[in-house]
């Protein structure tokens, strides 16, 4: 069974350009969460969905980020426009219904904003 | 393949020692616990979770104890292999029925001595 995938892997762009990463979870996982790793730390959450809806997107910086997750399968993680500081790995992850059950983790894109 | 992280705490063990990562949780409240790996260039990947109703749960060659007076959970890791080398995180779910999601600690970074 394939795990969560993610694209792109890697992504370099300039400041104040947009971007955007997707990512297809698990089959058969309602729950899929947006994380932000920067270098040294641990992945951070940016939202979270249940199907289509976002039930905490509370840490997400609203004025340039954006995410959807039309029909509750694939999502888009947006940024427009870019920041130098928004450079990280940008992990997505996808769980069954629960609150307490694992979350599996794509690859990740790493993003650089030059 | 790039660092996950450059300014982690470190454990240097030596191949076939056993290795032992503490991590202390921030909320009392918190009922549910993962650890994860995570390799250079990769996401992070499910070891071992407990819940807060047990006290050790054991897996291959892993052991996870929780002390909830203390708020405190360590990972054990038996007869530790060149493969182990990693970051590990520790993650609690935390947060209000249907908002929670993992909340990861700041990792260390395991390097096996052969």
């Amino acid at each position: 069974e394939a795990g969560v995938v993610q694209s792109p892997r890697y992504k370099i762009i300039e400041k104040k350009q947009p971007v955007a990463f997707w990512c297809n979870p698990i089959s058969g996982h309602n729950t899929l969460y947006w994380y932000r790793q920067n270098l040294g730390q641990g992945p951070e959450l940016l939202i979270r969905y249940e199907n289509e809806e976002a039930v905490d997107d509370s840490q997400l910086p609203k004025d340039r980020f954006s995410a959807e997750r039309l029909k509750g399968v694939d999502s888009t993680l947006k940024i427009q426009p870019a920041e130098l500081g928004d450079s990280a790995v940008y992990l997505c992850a996808s769980s069954l219904v629960g609150s307490n059950t694992e979350a599996f983790f794509g690859q990740g894109t790493r993003l650089t904003v030059v | 393949g790039e660092s996950v992280g450059l300014h982690l705490p470190t454990l240097s063990v030596q191949e076939g020692d056993n290795s032992i990562i503490n991590c202390a949780y921030s909320n009392s409240a918190s009922d549910y616990f993962i650890w994860y790996k995570q390799e250079s260039g990769k996401g992070p990947q499910f070891i071992i979770d407990i819940r807060s109703n047990m006290d050790k749960r054991q897996g291959q060659r892993v052991t996870v104890l929780l002390n909830k007076t203390v708020k405190h959970l360590s990972l054990q890791i038996a007869a530790t292999q060149p493969g182990d080398s990693a970051v590990y995180f520790c993650a609690e779910n935390i947060g209000k029925t249907g908002r929670r999601a993992l909340t990861f600690g700041s990792g260390t970074r395991l390097q096996v001595q052969p």
